[in-house]
């Protein structure tokens, strides 16, 4: 399995929404709800953020959300705040488990 | 409160072995698969292995097929990672994560470790 393609980075100021984009195949983001985000942040263990494409796991905040289309998925994360600058990767899984490269978030 | 504490990171020579563990308390540990993530420094992630909750699935990366041997104590709550014919590309750190699902392997990794780093060098 190949990994998923993702932006190395994207930017926004506090108070914007920006959105991150993964990209994989027929056979695994398109093919399978099998899609999880994770926040790592410098020195820190990742953390998960979204699973199963949309849903968010308890005590994560609902400015962050997760959708597909098609064999893209997508991370949104609206009224940027400072501690959202962090590492973002996309995970799917079919036979087995794969990452997208990682997206650095710099709030500007 | 869920906790996952990896131990057995070192330095290795090219073509050694090395065995990582990992302690789970804070949840009834045979309910749920396990994990291990690696992270090459300044790198990203890569899954390595994952286990189901009666050792009755297991999944490998194509990347350490036939070299890795993931497996699990339940009576201890602890889960492994017998490394052998190690490479420098294996030099990472080593997480350990819970499957946030249950007793079968999804991509669903909820918590993680603090990892221990894997040094393969000469």
């Amino acid at each position: 399995q190949s990994a998923l393609t993702q932006p190395a980075s994207v930017s926004g100021s506090p108070g914007q929404s920006i959105t991150i984009s993964c990209t994989g195949t027929s056979s695994d983001v398109g093919g399978y709800n099998y899609v999880s985000w994770y926040q790592q942040h410098p020195g820190k263990a990742p953390k998960l953020m979204i699973y199963e494409v949309s849903n968010r796991p308890s005590g994560v905040s609902n400015r962050f959300s997760g959708s597909k289309s098609g064999n893209t998925a997508s991370l949104t994360i609206s009224g940027l705040q400072a501690e959202d600058e962090a590492d973002y990767y996309c995970s799917s899984y079919t036979s087995s488990v794969v990452f997208g490269g990682g997206t650095k978030l710099t709030v500007l | 409160e869920v906790q996952l504490v990896e131990s057995g990171g070192g330095l290795v020579q090219p073509g050694r072995s090395l065995r990582l563990s990992c302690a789970a308390s804070g949840f009834t540990f045979d309910d749920y698969a396990m994990h291990w993530v690696r992270q090459a420094p300044g790198k990203g992630l890569e899954w390595v292995s994952g286990i189901s909750w009666n050792s009755g699935s297991i999944g490998y990366a194509d990347s350490v097929k036939g070299r890795f041997t993931i497996s699990r104590d339940n009576a201890k709550n602890s889960l492994y990672l017998q490394m052998n014919s190690l490479r420098a590309e294996d030099t990472a750190l080593y997480y350990c994560a819970k499957d946030m699902l249950g007793r079968g392997i999804t991509n669903w990794f909820d918590p993680w470790g603090q990892g221990t780093l894997v040094t393969v060098s000469s």
